[in-house]
């Protein structure tokens, strides 16, 4: 079985200070990890991908397969990053049919 | 170009109705997903289709029905509302792997 925990529900921090968002999975093969981010009021949208290797707002994750982890993180947070983020998994094979599995999310709120 | 539309976004019922959550993509997709989002439970997976004619359940289907006729449509059928079922619905959609889904918006029912 996946499963993938998200262990902060809740993180506050001020502008400019740096943020980490933390994953933790649980998949007996080669996962597919991704970030994605609600803003207030708007739809859940993917952030990044850890296949891309890619920094999107100043984002960056990697993945960590002997910690199993995928944490986000950000040098220099922003007000405009608050928002609730959810780490999701999935998994190899061709019976996943592109299935995710999402931790329970973390809200980050950025202080002025 | 409309992406995920889902109907309506706002919902009381009262326990025992019925009713059909409405989503549909426009952007071709096959495979289409069905989320209920409760506070600090993150996402999970009600049923999911990989093409026109298609369904299985997720994670969480009891209480739950889908169809999908078409590509574009998949409706999510509640029979008998129970104050459990209030919730956050979310439909996405993604084509191939690995998914970048595109979600709707969200519909909020309450259970009365």
């Amino acid at each position: 079985a996946q499963r993938v925990t998200q262990p902060e529900k809740l993180l506050s921090v001020f502008k400019g200070a740096p943020v980490e968002l933390k994953c933790n999975y649980s998949y007996s093969g080669s996962p597919e990890l991704f970030w994605y981010v609600q803003y207030s009021r708007q739809r859940l949208q993917l952030l990044l991908r850890h296949i891309s290797r890619e920094s999107i707002k100043g984002f960056t994750a990697d993945l960590n397969k002997g910690e199993t982890s995928f944490h986000l993180k950000k040098p220099f947070a922003q007000e405009e990053d608050s928002a609730m983020y959810y780490c999701a998994l999935k998994g190899a094979g061709g019976t996943s049919y592109g299935k995710l599995t999402f931790g329970q999310g973390t809200i980050l709120t950025v202080h002025p | 170009n409309a992406g995920v539309t889902q109907t309506p976004k706002f919902r009381i019922l009262k326990i025992g109705q019925s009713m059909t959550l409405q989503c549909a993509q426009d952007m071709n997709h096959n495979y289409m997903y069905w989320y209920r989002q409760d506070p600090g439970m993150g996402l999970k997976l009600i049923y999911y289709s990989v093409g026109a004619g298609i369904t299985d359940k997720g994670e969480v289907p009891n209480g739950y029905n889908v169809s999908r006729s078409t590509t574009e449509d998949f409706p999510l059928r509640l029979e008998l509302a129970a104050p459990s079922q209030t919730s956050v619905y979310f439909c996405a959609s993604s084509y191939g792997s690995p998914p970048g889904y595109t979600f709707g918006s969200g519909t909020r029912l309450t259970v009365v």
